[in-house]
């Protein structure tokens, strides 16, 4: 079975802060991507990855920023955290690029920004 | 931006209960559908991926059906438990998923 892992499962940060979230998955899937959920909404976007060093905007990138240094960890960076960004954060992994390829979630990091 | 919709937005129902929830899609420009449950405190676990119209999977009481030339899908849960209580979501897509808000299901003992 598939592992996506992310470190955090509460995280409380300051406006300001720069907040690193952090992502691991063990099954050498070569994509990753980071969404966020806010009520009523559905999971948006935020960037992905289909390689090591590689990274596209989704459709929400704006005030976030990522890392791929390894195929197994992608970590989402929040340059200066922001009340806005108060929401749940969702890792997630798949084995081919293709959009039928289903999708690994971690459990999810809950930020609250102050 | 293709939109994916869901309806209800939420459910409640009693075991032993069969229900059913609907995911809408624009029917141009879709290649794949997902269906994930997500129950509280977990992780999203995919259930289902459909590209063919007219494709039904199953997998023991739930089983979902795609209709790509109308832009729809159902799921169906026959006889629902407790433990089926989560939110379901949909996405679709053709070269990247859009995700819908989910149906939240509570089932009552």
């Amino acid at each position: 079975d598939v592992k996506v892992t992310q470190s955090s499962r509460y995280l409380v940060k300051r406006t300001g802060e720069k907040v690193f979230l952090e992502c691991v998955q063990d099954m050498d899937h070569e994509n990753m991507f980071w969404y966020r959920q806010d009520p009523g909404l559905g999971l948006r976007l935020i960037y992905f990855s289909y390689d090591v060093k590689m990274k596209e905007k989704g459709d929400i990138p704006e005030g976030y920023s990522v890392s791929r240094e390894k195929k197994e960890r992608f970590s989402l960076i929040l340059e200066s955290a922001s009340t806005n960004q108060t929401s749940m954060y969702l890792c997630a992994s798949s084995l081919h690029r293709e959009v039928d390829s289903p999708l690994h979630f971690g459990n999810g990091t809950r930020l609250t920004v102050t | 931006i293709l939109n994916v919709e869901q309806s209800p937005q939420s459910l409640h129902v009693q075991e032993g209960d069969s229900t059913n929830f609907t995911c809408s899609f624009p029917s141009s420009n879709f290649y794949a559908l997902h269906w994930y449950r997500w129950e509280t405190a977990k992780s999203p676990e995919a259930l289902f991926v459909m590209t063919l119209n007219g494709d039904e999977k199953k997998k023991g009481r739930i089983s979902a059906t795609l209709n790509t030339k109308e832009g729809y899908s159902y799921l169906y849960i026959k006889g629902s438990q407790p433990e089926d209580s989560a939110t379901y979501l949909c996405a679709g897509g053709y070269n990247k998923l859009i995700f819908g808000a989910g149906t939240r299901l509570a089932v009552h003992p």
